[in-house]
């Protein structure tokens, strides 16, 4: 039974530049979370999808943005990166009916320098 | 604001002892709770959870309690193993009638399971 999983691993970017992270969830989950966790703190929620719309988001600014597809897979984009973006970025899958437990992948680590 | 905090930035104990997180929260309207665990660079990994219904849950080593009217929640784990070592986080959430809902996360404690 495949986890969640994140592409990539690591990655390092310069302030201003655009990036993607992608997260495909645990088989037979249909909801998609994904989290900020800075050095120190624990993971900041930052939105959700399921159907493929973003249902909650948490307190980010619109630079912040998703998508989920067909296959409930899904994809956090970040224009214009700030040094304080970098971060690790945590995907986290769940079940819309019921599923009050969330399962998390390994997380892409950004570098923004 | 920090909705969960957990006061105890680390925590070390003996092989075979018990050991014990603790957790407070501040918002009323949180009714799920749950523990994670986190070694380095993996994501948390889920350990244990408890509804605003009960206040214990057991589930072999860990055991969790809620304590509503104090907003507190501790993991006990008995007896403790070197691979216990990690950092736990606390997490809360609302549940939604049929959704799955966002978890705020406490800072986190480091458990260190000394031989």
């Amino acid at each position: 039974d495949a986890g969640v999983t994140q592409s990539p691993t690591h990655l390092i970017k310069t302030r201003g530049q655009q990036v993607t992270l992608r997260c495909s969830p645990k088989s037979g989950h249909d909801t998609v979370s994904w989290y900020q966790q800075a050095l120190g703190q624990g993971p900041q929620f930052i939105f959700q999808y399921y159907e493929e719309e973003e249902r909650q988001r948490g307190n980010f600014p619109d630079r912040f943005s998703g998508h989920q597809f067909p296959n409930y897979s899904s994809e956090l984009n970040v224009n214009a990166l700030l040094l304080g973006d970098s971060a690790l970025y945590l995907c986290a899958s769940s079940l819309r009916q019921g599923g009050y437990e969330q399962y998390f992948g390994p997380g892409t680590r950004l570098t923004v320098t | 604001d920090q909705q969960v905090k957990q006061n105890s930035p680390s925590l070390s104990v003996q092989e075979g002892r018990i050991s014990i997180l603790n957790c407070d929260y501040t918002n009323s309207m949180f009714d799920y709770f749950l523990w994670y665990k986190k070694y380095p660079a993996e994501g948390p990994t889920f350990l244990i959870s408890i509804s605003s219904i009960k206040d214990k849950n057991e589930d072999g080593r860990f055991t969790v309690f809620l304590n509503k009217s104090a907003k507190h929640l501790s993991l006990h784990i008995v007896p403790s193993q070197p691979g216990d070592s990690a950092v736990y986080f606390c997490a809360a959430s609302v549940i939604n009638t049929g959704t799955a809902s966002k978890l705020t996360f406490g800072t986190g404690t480091r458990l260190q399971v000394t031989l």
